[in-house]
């Protein structure tokens, strides 16, 4: 089964503290995807990365920041948080070509206070 | 700009009531087509997808969808729904050749026992 496992499932932080969110995958996908989901809104995409060390903007890419030095590893950095970024943060993964089915992680709901 | 509609964003429904989501896309061109749901603290998982061939999908749990292009519309149907079917449900589309998924906001569904 693929796994897709994220760092925490839940945090609390501080307006205007760095914060990392960590993704891993571990079925050699190519592409991932950093996600927020809130209510009424669904999934809106942040940004995401078909290749190490490559990364494209999603819809809603101000305010956070990605890394991707490995294959298996998707970062998603909150550079100074704020009380609008509390939300569901989703990862999920996909290979390139295939049935392109997103494989998610469990999620981390992130509090910034 | 793309964009995925799903019409209700909260049904109830009576347990043995038959169901159907409304989903509608936005996009002129060759589109591949999912159904994902997430239960009660439950990650996202895919429900069915369409890529081509029969326009009606079967998928787990007894729930199928039609994809019928003309209307743009994949929506999702179920004869008889149980409690367990209680949950939120995304419509999402994969557009051409890019690895973006675009989701609808979601549909969230209660089974009354």
């Amino acid at each position: 089964d693929v796994k897709v496992t994220q760092s925490s499932r839940y945090l609390v932080k501080r307006t205007g503290e760095k914060v990392f969110l960590e993704c891993v995958q571990d079925m050699d996908h190519e592409n991932m995807f950093w996600y927020r989901q809130d209510p009424g809104l669904g999934l809106r995409l942040i940004y995401f990365s078909y290749d190490v060390k490559m990364k494209e903007k999603g819809d809603i890419p101000e305010g956070y920041s990605v890394s991707r030095e490995k294959k298996e590893r998707f970062s998603l950095i909150l550079e100074s948080a704020s009380t609008n970024q509390t939300s569901m943060y989703l990862c999920a993964s996909t290979p390139t070509g295939g049935s392109y089915e997103q494989y998610f992680g469990p999620g981390t709901r992130l509090t910034v206070t | 700009a793309q964009s995925v509609s799903q019409h209700n964003h909260h049904v109830i429904l009576s347990e043995a009531a038959s169901l159907e989501l409304g989903c509608n896309y936005s996009y002129g061109g060759t589109v591949n087509l999912f159904w994902y749901v997430q239960y009660p603290g439950q990650h996202l998982q895919l429900l069915l997808k369409y890529f081509s061939g029969d326009p009606l999908v079967k998928g787990i749990k007894g729930f199928e969808a039609e994809f019928i292009k003309s209307k743009f519309s994949f929506n999702l149907r179920k004869p008889s729904v149980q409690w367990s079917d209680t949950a939120e449900y995304f419509c999402a589309v994969k557009l051409g050749r890019d690895d973006k998924i675009i989701f609808g906001k979601g549909t969230r569904l209660h089974i009354l026992p």
